[in-house]
């Protein structure tokens, strides 16, 4: 059974302030790692998709990295509007159809 | 392009009481999916499509029912509400398979209250 462990619950950083965010997995055969942003009362809006070992993504202050085990989306210097809840999804090659989340970090940058 | 479309954005139950939650998206994207979001737990997912006339379990099916007549249309129903199932549901659709395709692209979501 696929499964995603996001840590940490929440987060709380001063503007400017650059964290990571950790995203562990356990899945028969990775064929994606999906990371999203969710606001307040509103649907996930997908960052990024990793495939490989190795790979980087990066979208103004975000850059997303995955090794064999675990995904992290670091954020430099971020800004308030950064603010939200990060969710990270795996989908295993037996299981294309199902998208495994987990529970997401909560991320607040104050001023 | 309105995208994915979910409707009602609230609606509050009885228990006992059954309802339709309506998704549609103007995409033609073969992939429709529902999840429900609870505090804590994330999102887990309920009934998946792959295309019309083609519908599979997700992680949390018991209790919905799910039918794909059409490309466009995912509706999801609840058969008899139970306070248990009180959450907010997403309806989500993709292209299909291969990685040009499999992002995701969500509604804004239905508020169910069951009492």
């Amino acid at each position: 059974e696929d499964q995603v462990t996001q840590s940490p619950e929440a987060l709380r950083l001063q503007e400017g302030e650059s964290s990571s965010l950790n995203c562990s997995y356990t899945v028969s055969g990775l064929r994606g790692l999906f990371w999203y942003r969710q606001d307040p009362g509103k649907g996930p809006e997908f960052l990024f998709t990793l495939y490989s070992a190795g790979e980087e993504k990066e979208k103004e202050r975000l850059k997303a990295t995955l090794t064999k085990k675990e995904s992290f989306l670091h954020i430099t210097a971020p800004k308030p509007e950064d603010s939200a809840t990060y969710l990270c999804a795996v989908r295993g090659t037996d299981s294309w159809g199902k998208l495994q989340f987990g529970a997401g970090t909560q991320v607040v940058v104050t001023p | 392009n309105a995208g994915v479309t979910q409707t009602p954005k609230f609606q509050v139950l009885k228990t006992g009481q059954s309802m339709t939650l309506q998704c549609a998206q103007d995409m033609n994207h073969e992939y429709m999916s529902w999840y429900r979001q609870d505090p804590g737990m994330g999102l887990r997912l309920i009934h998946y499509s792959v295309g019309a006339g083609i519908t599979d379990q997700g992680e949390v099916p018991n209790g919905y029912n799910v039918s794909r007549s059409t490309t466009e249309d995912f509706p999801l129903r609840l058969l008899s509400a139970a306070p248990s199932q009180t959450s907010v549901y997403f309806c989500a659709s993709s292209r299909g398979q291969g990685q040009a395709n499999e992002k995701l692209f969500f509604g804004s979501g239905t508020q169910l209250s069951v009492l």
